[in-house]
């Protein structure tokens, strides 16, 4: 079992859809992060968050440390949004998810 | 001002032979990552700088793989011997102050390295 799990793996959405995306972790971590990975690979950090809750622009990250859950939720969203979104602990190294691979249709 | 910058972009070498990837992280980032991504796969982690020191080179996937990080800016990955397993997009990130192991994490666009 992966220490850092994502669901789902693969999401398709119609633009305007409001998206969620989970992330549970089994370790003990620092910090978590979300990162967006785009069809050229580049890769852009989200958001970092220790507690709480996060907003930038449509999206939001949420974390729940108690239950060791973490959710990233986009607002109207939109085809330029689609990418990979991949969801990691970080506690001096960093320990990744697979990522979720979501496509906003037109 | 600059982000993080790595070179080659991209590099195709023979079985066999040793590669240097470099990172360039971003001015004052005390806190370095290498990562790597095989075609398809998601993201490893490999080894990450706290100044010039490395905490934590267990994730350094066999004794071939080697880095060093000096005067707090540029670091190298060194793969000797390399492998056609060693062929990935291996990406450097930075963090700024006060890092620690811990921050917002700034990529590179990443070395293509293919092995023969």
């Amino acid at each position: 079992k992966n220490e850092v799990e994502q669901s789902p793996q693969n999401l398709t959405a119609q633009e305007g859809e409001f998206i969620t995306i989970n992330c549970s972790y089994s370790v003990g971590i620092s910090a978590l992060h979300w990162l967006q990975q785009h069809p050229g690979g580049g890769i852009v950090s989200l958001f970092m968050l220790s507690s709480g809750k996060k907003k930038h622009g449509r999206l939001i990250a949420t974390i729940n440390i108690q239950e060791k859950h973490s959710s990233l939720h986009i607002t109207a969203s939109h085809p330029r949004d689609s990418a990979v979104y991949i969801c990691a602990g970080n506690n001096n190294d960093m320990r990744f998810g697979a990522g979720t691979r979501l496509t906003v249709k037109p | 001002g600059a982000g993080v910058s790595q070179s080659p972009s991209n590099k195709v070498t023979e079985k066999g032979k040793d590669v240097e990837l470099r990172c360039d992280p971003i001015s004052g980032h005390t806190a370095l990552y290498w990562y790597r991504q095989r075609l398809g796969q998601g993201l490893e982690f490999l080894i990450y700088f706290q100044g010039n020191s490395a905490p934590d080179k267990s994730g350094l996937p066999s004794d071939r793989f080697s880095a060093e990080r000096t005067g707090e800016s540029v670091s190298t990955l060194t793969i000797q011997r390399t492998q056609q397993e060693d062929s990935a997009v291996y990406l450097c990130a930075s963090t700024k102050p006060p890092g620690a192991g811990v921050g917002e994490q700034f990529f590179g666009p990443g070395t293509r390295l293919t092995v023969l």
